[in-house]
């Protein structure tokens, strides 16, 4: 098993270009969570999936930034017009259902954005 | 915000000498994790106590819970050189699936 899969590690993009991160859970594992790692606040929570149906997307915001899961390998997270406050390690988690306690991390995605 | 301001911390310590951090929240929680974080990895899960818990030990991990004042620790004893690491506490807010971390302890054990 390989663990939970994120890439690309590192991505740099140019301010108003948009940029896609890419997650592939644990296979059998039903739920998938994204946050967002950054110095000043921390690790924060963006959304989650449950068998590929957006759960709770309270900490996406509004604009700008989409999550899809279109099968049960890959979550997308796709964030448009890139600025440089959306720098920051982007985090993957899944577990085996929303209720099981342990969250299995990827090793994240860190977003350039200059 | 979630979290007081006694979580955000740093510690530096010698190999084979104790450490507890200590964290506390503000919003009903059933579980609390502890998760430690590695240069360039993600936090993985290394210890959670339960709220029907007041302590909980894994090896050289001991975590505490005090419901009433909304506080967890964890200690870790003998600390070693690999212990380096972040750690972060986190909650679920009542049973959510989603978990709020805290802002970290960030331990450097030197030899």
């Amino acid at each position: 098993n390989a663990g939970v899969i994120q890439t690309p590690r590192h991505k740099v993009t140019g301010k108003g270009q948009e940029a896609t991160l890419w997650c592939e859970p644990i296979s059998g594992h039903s739920a998938v969570f994204w946050y967002r790692q950054t110095i000043v606040q921390g690790l924060e929570f963006l959304t989650y999936f449950r068998n590929q149906a957006p759960i709770d997307d309270s900490g996406m915001p509004k604009e700008r930034f989409s999550a899809q899961m279109p099968n049960q390998s890959h979550s997308t997270l796709k964030i448009q017009s890139t600025q440089p406050q959306d720098s920051a390690v982007y985090l993957c988690a899944s577990s085996f259902s929303p209720g099981s306690e342990t969250l299995y991390f990827g090793s994240g995605t860190r977003l350039t954005v200059l | 915000s979630q979290w007081g301001e006694e979580n955000l911390q740093a510690l530096s310590i010698q190999e084979g000498e104790d450490v507890t951090m200590n964290c506390s929240y503000k919003t009903y929680t059933t579980v609390v994790h502890w998760y430690r974080q590695d240069s360039g990895r993600g936090p993985a899960l290394i210890i959670l106590i339960r709220s029907n818990e007041r302590e909980k030990r894994s090896g050289r991990l001991r975590a505490t819970l005090d419901t009433s004042s909304q506080s967890s620790s964890l200690s870790i004893t003998a600390a070693q050189c690999e212990d380096t690491a972040v750690y972060f506490c986190a909650t679920d807010k009542g049973g959510s699936a989603k978990l709020i971390f805290g802002e970290g302890t960030k331990l450097t054990v030197s030899s």
